[in-house]
């Protein structure tokens, strides 16, 4: 089975660009969730989606946002970049959705502002 | 202010001694999960723990949630160079929004 695939790995933008990031769950999962990882913040919840819906959102201002598609894959937009937005977007997916479930995670997409 | 604070945040061991990782917060949650992740990829589930006083045992590691429901501890037992990684713990406050919350994470580094 394969695992939670995220693109692209890497990517470099800069400040006033928008991002749109990409994630395709684990088959058969219906819930994905999104996080930003940074080494002073750590890993941060900044939402999760179920059947095209956003179920849940973290604390994030509005230029984050995202979606969901009826296969399951997601997509991450950030508008008007920051260069604090530089972190490691990481996405997992659940069969049940409800994020306190086991979640797996893809290997990240890698983002630099500039 | 983290509401999942984990000690020690970094770690440096030789192969074969054993090792304690805390993780603690005011909060009450629901159950709290175990991840360790390695350089280049996402966090890998390794636990989750649901009932206060529970204890689960995964090989040489031994996860244990507190009684109150308030903190959790992983120990492994003669650490292994493969266990080197990033160990996070994660958790779902009862009485706040359901999601799912992240400790700063303790970096471990086994020697051989």
């Amino acid at each position: 089975k394969a695992g939670v695939t995220q693109t692209p790995r890497y990517l470099i933008k800069t400040r006033g660009q928008q991002v749109t990031l990409s994630c395709s769950p684990i088959s058969g999962h219906r819930s994905v969730s999104w996080y930003q990882q940074t080494p002073g913040q750590g890993l941060q919840f900044l939402f999760e989606y179920f059947s095209e819906t956003q179920r849940n959102k973290g604390n994030f201002p509005g230029r984050f946002s995202g979606r969901q598609f009826s296969n399951s894959r997601s997509e991450m937009n950030v508008s008007t970049l920051e260069l604090g937005d530089s972190a490691l977007y990481l996405c997992a997916s659940s069969i049940r959705g409800g994020i306190y479930n086991e979640q797996f995670f893809g290997p990240g997409t890698r983002l630099t502002v500039l | 202010t983290q509401l999942l604070e984990q000690s020690p945040q970094f770690l440096s061991i030789q192969e074969g001694e054993n090792l304690t990782v805390y993780c603690n917060s005011s909060s009450v949650f629901s159950s709290l999960q175990w991840y360790r992740q390695e350089p280049g990829e996402g966090p890998v589930l390794l636990v989750t723990v649901v009932t206060g006083g529970e204890v689960k045992k995964l090989k040489r590691l031994t996860f244990q949630f507190g009684d109150a429901r308030k903190d959790s501890s992983l120990h492994i037992t003669a650490a292994q160079p493969g266990d080197t990684g990033l160990y996070l713990c994660a958790g779902v406050v009862i009485a706040g929004r359901r999601a799912l919350t992240f400790g700063s994470g303790t970096r471990l580094q086994v020697q051989p």
